[in-house]
């Protein structure tokens, strides 16, 4: 069974850079039947895609975070790393880790999911 | 970006019954190549993450009890469920992957009445 692990700080300060780290257990990263992907959800609000990794580097960015954003493959540990620049109060969300099904699957759905992180934009 | 309109925001159903939950999108989510609908439709309790109910509009994840079902094609969806439970209390979510950026619906609360 799949499992994922979000892990990082759960408090970082306005202008400075959201890190957090998602471990992948119970199946390989590196595997053609499976992208990587973030999502963010703010307290009491709805879900946010962030983007997707696929375990050879490509990457795809949701446009509204794209200038922001970096996610990352680190195939040597199994896992997957997201960092956020220039944070605002506005990024404070709980943010998921999860697997997208790679296509000819159902590619865009996010099928496993880890606990998620609270991450808190304050000073 | 291909916006996704979910209505009721709530509702509330008596153990047993019917629930129905209708998600639209803003522009068809049909892959013609495919002749597969690109949304899927989570179910998100309190403190949890998202689970994965449905796929290709009407597909049921493994493990999903068949009292949920999902139908629809091109803008107008639907999740139904055909008993409602007391563990089904929960906020719904349609989500398209049909292009990029993904996008969520707003949510859908269901509670017993």
């Amino acid at each position: 069974q799949l499992q994922l692990q979000e892990s990082g700080p759960g408090l970082v300060k306005p202008s400075e850079t959201l890190s957090l780290n998602c471990s992948v257990s119970g199946g390989p990263i590196v595997s053609g039947a499976s992208h990587w992907g973030w999502v963010r959800q703010p307290p009491g609000k709805g879900l946010e895609w962030i983007g997707t990794i696929y375990w050879s580097g490509t990457t795809y960015y949701n446009p509204s975070l794209k200038s922001r954003v970096s996610i990352s493959v680190d195939t040597s540990n199994n896992q997957f790393s997201l960092r956020l620049t220039s944070v605002t109060a506005a990024d404070t969300a709980v943010y998921y880790c999860a697997r997208v099904p790679s296509p000819p699957s159902s590619w865009g759905s996010l099928d496993y999911w880890g606990q998620g992180a609270l991450v808190i934009v304050s000073s | 970006d291909i916006v996704m309109t979910q209505s009721p925001d709530s509702l509330a159903v008596s153990l047993g019954e019917r629930a129905t939950i209708n998600c639209k999108s803003s522009q068809s989510v049909l892959h013609n190549s495919q002749s597969k609908n690109n949304l899927a439709w989570y179910q998100q309790k309190p403190g949890q993450p998202p689970k994965l109910l449905i796929y290709w509009a009407s597909s049921r994840e493994s493990g999903v009890p068949d009292r949920f079902s999902g139908s629809g094609s091109g803008t107008d969806f639907t999740l139904t469920i055909s008993s409602l439970q007391t563990e089904d209390v929960a906020v719904y979510y349609c989500q398209q992957y049909y292009s990029s950026p993904w996008t969520f619906g707003q949510g859908t609360r269901v509670e017993v009445k």
